[in-house]
């Protein structure tokens, strides 16, 4: 179970929040990560949450995990234009190895001004 | 402190020849891994290592090979390169192996591009 899915677009007014969804396979999941991706650059960590926990806010991020339903959410509040990039979901498992991360596909949020 | 820094930023090579690329961790860190990220997609496990052994590897040939130095700065190299090697080459950089806080930080990557 090495998929994690997210859908590749989402559009969204400068002021309102945003929700990209994620949704991975492995129950045994440790760690959940959400990097941001600017055009041209390398990944910035965001946030990440550890599996026994369902919420985990900082400042405008919010991240919730259903792990019955093996869904991950990251809600950014009071959206901006310079959060217009590339948002990855990472799941990591320890039985493949300690920092081995599988990543989705990426979801482009755009903010309209 | 400095980040996860990697070279060349970009480079560009023909089929058949071999490229080198470098990165040094977070100080203090002693665990690095390397993905490879084609356009379009996400980044994808290639290599870990720590305290200078491999500790894992992803589903890539054996034109791919790594190695980490005593000061904890590794070396990604690949062999006899073809066009869909072509991408961006990330490093990541931790605290251990196991990688308890949590948190992998990558570096900008070496993109590179094979003719």
């Amino acid at each position: 179970g090495e998929d994690v899915e997210q859908s590749l677009f989402l559009s969204v007014r400068e002021g309102d929040s945003s929700v990209i969804n994620c949704t991975y396979t492995d129950s045994s999941s440790t760690y959940l990560y959400w990097y941001k991706q600017e055009p041209g650059a390398g990944l910035q960590l965001l946030t990440y949450i550890f599996s026994n926990m369902d919420m985990k806010q900082d400042q405008r991020l919010t991240v919730l995990l259903n792990k019955k339903d093996k869904h991950l959410s990251l809600r950014i509040a009071d959206t901006q234009t310079g959060d217009s990039a590339i948002y990855f979901c990472a799941e990591r498992y320890l039985r493949t190895g300690a920092n081995n991360l599988f990543f989705g596909t990426g979801t482009r949020l755009t903010v309209i001004p | 402190d400095a980040g996860v820094t990697q070279s060349p930023t970009h480079l560009i090579k023909t089929r058949g020849q071999q490229v080198t690329l470098r990165c040094s961790p977070i100080s203090g860190h002693k665990s690095v891994s390397w993905y490879q990220q084609v356009l379009g997609q996400g980044p994808q496990f290639i290599f870990q290592y720590y305290e200078k052994e491999e500790r894992g590897r992803g589903n890539f040939p054996d034109r791919f090979s790594a190695r980490q130095f005593p000061n904890y700065s590794s070396e990604l190299n690949v062999n006899a390169l073809l066009l869909g090697d072509s991408a961006l080459y990330l490093c990541a950089s931790s605290l251990d192996l196991m990688g308890n806080t949590g948190e992998l930080f990558f570096g900008e990557g070496s993109r590179l591009t094979v003719l």
